[in-house]
């Protein structure tokens, strides 16, 4: 699993609370990502960061904020959650620019 | 836009039978095609291309990349219940450090 850690495992909440995934690596890489799966879309990048406190939007980043205080730490917050984020949410990192990325084994949410 | 799409969506074989995923793609400045194999949680990376024509193997799974008409092919051979899973075909571009996904197929191999 490449030192990748994703907590909760599993989360239900309500619509309209806050809810923060942690995605916790034990490598110091440089590069995480932040994906959700759905059913029929692959997946799909939320946000990213190349560095301390350094991040990027991806192509599904409404509704999404992140921070990433500490290397090894990438949080992805959900600041009022609506049904329309309940998915699988995955973190990933990258050991260099150029190699694949590794998955954690991913945050099942759903928002009732 | 990048765009990655993958076909079929889903596919059910017999045990010992063969099979060929298709990925195709747009993508600006491409850089490199990866297949990626779920199962329950995490997926696992199987192959990385960024030449055309040349194959990469691993046991009974092989994959090909074609830049010129922007297309790669999965193939499985004497397929066993373990390779169920979802193929995941994503790219990257140049200077982007991110993939953009298909949709994913998913391999059902019946015994």
């Amino acid at each position: 699993d490449a030192g990748i850690t994703q907590s909760p495992r599993h989360k239900v909440t309500e619509t309209g609370t806050p809810v923060t995934l942690r995605c916790h690596q034990t490598e110091n890489h440089r590069y995480m990502y932040w994906y959700r799966q759905d059913p029929g879309h692959g997946l799909r990048l939320i946000h990213y960061s190349y560095g301390v406190k350094d991040t990027d939007k991806g192509e599904v980043s409404d509704g999404y904020s992140v921070s990433r205080s500490k290397t090894e730490d990438f949080l992805l917050t959900l600041e009022s959650a609506t049904s329309s984020q309940t998915s699988v949410y995955f973190c990933a990192i990258s050991v260099t620019n150029n190699s694949p990325l590794h998955f954690g084994n991913g945050t099942r949410l759903t928002v009732t | 836009e990048d765009k990655v799409v993958q076909s079929p969506l889903s596919l059910v074989v017999h045990e010992g039978d063969t099979v060929t995923l298709n990925c195709s793609y747009e993508v600006t400045n491409f850089r490199s095609l990866l297949w990626y194999k779920q199962e329950k949680k995490a997926p696992t990376f199987l192959f990385m291309l960024t030449s055309s024509g040349i194959e990469k193997k691993s046991g009974r799974l092989s994959s090909i990349l074609d830049k010129k008409e922007l297309f790669s092919i999965l193939n499985i051979t004497a397929t066993q219940t373990g390779d169920s899973a979802i193929y995941l075909c994503a790219v990257e571009r140049e200077g982007a450090q991110k993939l953009v996904f298909g949709q994913g197929t998913r391999l059902t191999i019946n015994p």
